[in-house]
């Protein structure tokens, strides 16, 4: 079947780091995205792996491991505004003639003074 | 980047009625649009996939005499939630593909649906 696993919620320190790991098992993998989502707001995309590998953007990095079925997102020098929800994606072949994206449940990141 | 618009923002209707969403997308050509439904604190629900000049296809559950999604352009579709009922009431997002290789979905600001 299809799953995917993320913490619900984590807590740092502003001008820390913080990883977010996520982990996925699905039948026809072609890709992982992550999104950012403030409390009330649609969310807004950060990234998309589909090598292994480590992909940096600014503050932010992604990190993909195929064979582990693995993905961290990695925040660096945190701010108040890195607060929200942040949700692993994955695209998957649906066995018929389309891709879908399966959805994480999210991860709270809740940032402190 | 690509924008994605939405409207209404903000609805509240009577039991009944029925409801008109938009959802467009400004400066790209969608060819496929996305239907989220978002509970308060929880995840995003997919409802349905809706391609240009094709009927949507619906996910488990999701009633597509209810929710009539209609994709008429490469950038507007519609969801229309007909005799909207209190449980109705909830946070529905659009989202559309760009195409090409990373297929990046860009959301829509989304639209707050109350029904009293």
């Amino acid at each position: 079947g299809q799953n995917i696993d993320q913490p619900t919620e984590m807590t740092a320190t502003e001008g820390a780091i913080v990883q977010i790991n996520c982990t996925y098992q699905t039948s026809g993998f072609n890709g992982l995205f992550w999104y950012q989502q403030h409390a009330g707001e649609a969310p807004t995309f950060l990234s998309y792996n589909v090598l292994d590998g480590l992909e940096e953007k600014g503050r932010f990095s992604s990190f993909l491991s195929r064979s582990k079925g693995y993905s961290y997102l990695l925040l660096k020098e945190l701010q108040m505004k890195d607060s929200a929800s942040y949700l692993c994606a994955v695209r998957d072949w649906n066995g018929k003639s389309n891709y879908q994206l399966i959805w994480g449940a999210g991860t709270k990141l809740i940032i402190k003074p | 980047g690509a924008v994605v618009s939405q409207h209404p923002s903000w609805v509240i209707c009577k039991s009944g009625t029925s409801v008109k969403i938009e959802c467009r997308s400004l400066d790209f050509q969608a060819t496929t649009m996305f239907w989220y439904r978002q509970f308060p604190k929880q995840s995003l629900m997919l409802m349905a996939t809706s391609n240009e000049g094709s009927k949507a296809t619906y996910e488990q559950g999701v009633e597509k005499d209810k929710f009539l999604i209609n994709h008429a352009s490469l950038t507007l579709s519609t969801l229309t939630v007909t005799s909207a009922h209190p449980e109705d009431s909830s946070f529905y997002i659009c989202s559309a593909r760009e195409g090409g290789y990373q297929e990046t979905q860009y959301f829509g600001p989304g639209t707050r649906l109350l029904v009293l």
